[in-house]
């Protein structure tokens, strides 16, 4: 059971917007930044959404992500069939000195 | 270009130990906080461990506390996971990530590929 909760999955058309949800607490999403990750078979987890919802270099600003209170989502638009993949979000937990992940959402372009 | 590439894993009978090491180039090494995750078969990612630009700080998951030793050797730029008595519940896939500043607790910015851990008899 992940501290953070995503939906399992997700799914659009091509050029659709798709938007994924984390939902935690104060002590997490709540206090702190989330950060948001992708990851695609084979390859190195790739981060999309960083602190204060920037994009580091690289990101397309097709991705974009926003907070409230102790929820968080990660907006796909003009949604492409490369974006298929898993989607991770994780922010600092500050009673637990850790980091916590959600469970994951699986992104499909249908 | 960053790089980060793990390295260690294999098959591990219950009980046994492993050494993870991290390669790292592209960056100062000895500027950045760095981190373990995995994820497990059929499961999402996990936070393991970190470690601070000087060794000074260390954290540890619950799970993996009083089994597990975080280091790094700044003149080497590698980074380790020391893994004993190791449970199936432990197989996985571990990454080595960079923080985006000098202890553990800014956010992991860059991830390697991986290093497959299986436990089992």
């Amino acid at each position: 059971q992940s501290v953070l909760t995503q939906p399992p999955s997700a799914s659009g058309t091509p050029g659709q917007t798709v938007t994924i949800s984390c939902s935690g607490s104060r002590s997490n999403i709540g206090n702190n930044d989330v950060y948001w990750y992708q990851l695609l078979p084979g390859t190195a987890p790739k981060l999309l959404i960083s602190r204060y919802n920037q994009r580091p270099s690289g990101v397309p600003d097709r991705f974009s992500g926003s907070k409230s209170g102790t929820s968080a989502s990660l907006a796909i638009s003009g949604l492409r069939s490369e974006d298929e993949a898993d989607y991770y979000c994780a922010a600092w937990h500050d009673s637990l000195s850790a980091w916590v992940f959600g469970g994951g959402t699986k992104v499909t372009v249908l | 270009e960053v790089h980060l590439v793990e390295s260690g894993g294999g098959l591990v009978q219950p009980g046994g130990s492993l050494r993870l090491s991290c390669a790292v180039s592209g960056f100062t090494f000895d500027d950045y906080g760095m981190h373990w995750v995995r994820r497990g078969p059929g499961k999402g990612l996990e936070w393991v461990s970190g470690i601070s630009w000087n060794s000074g700080s260390v954290g540890y998951a619950d799970f993996v506390k009083g089994r597990f030793t975080i280091s790094r050797d700044n003149a080497e730029n590698s980074l380790y996971l020391q893994m004993n008595t190791l449970r199936p519940e432990d197989t996985a896939l571990y990454y080595c990530g960079k923080d985006i500043g000098l202890l553990w607790s800014g956010g992991l910015e860059t991830w390697g590929q991986g290093t497959q851990v299986t436990v089992s008899s």
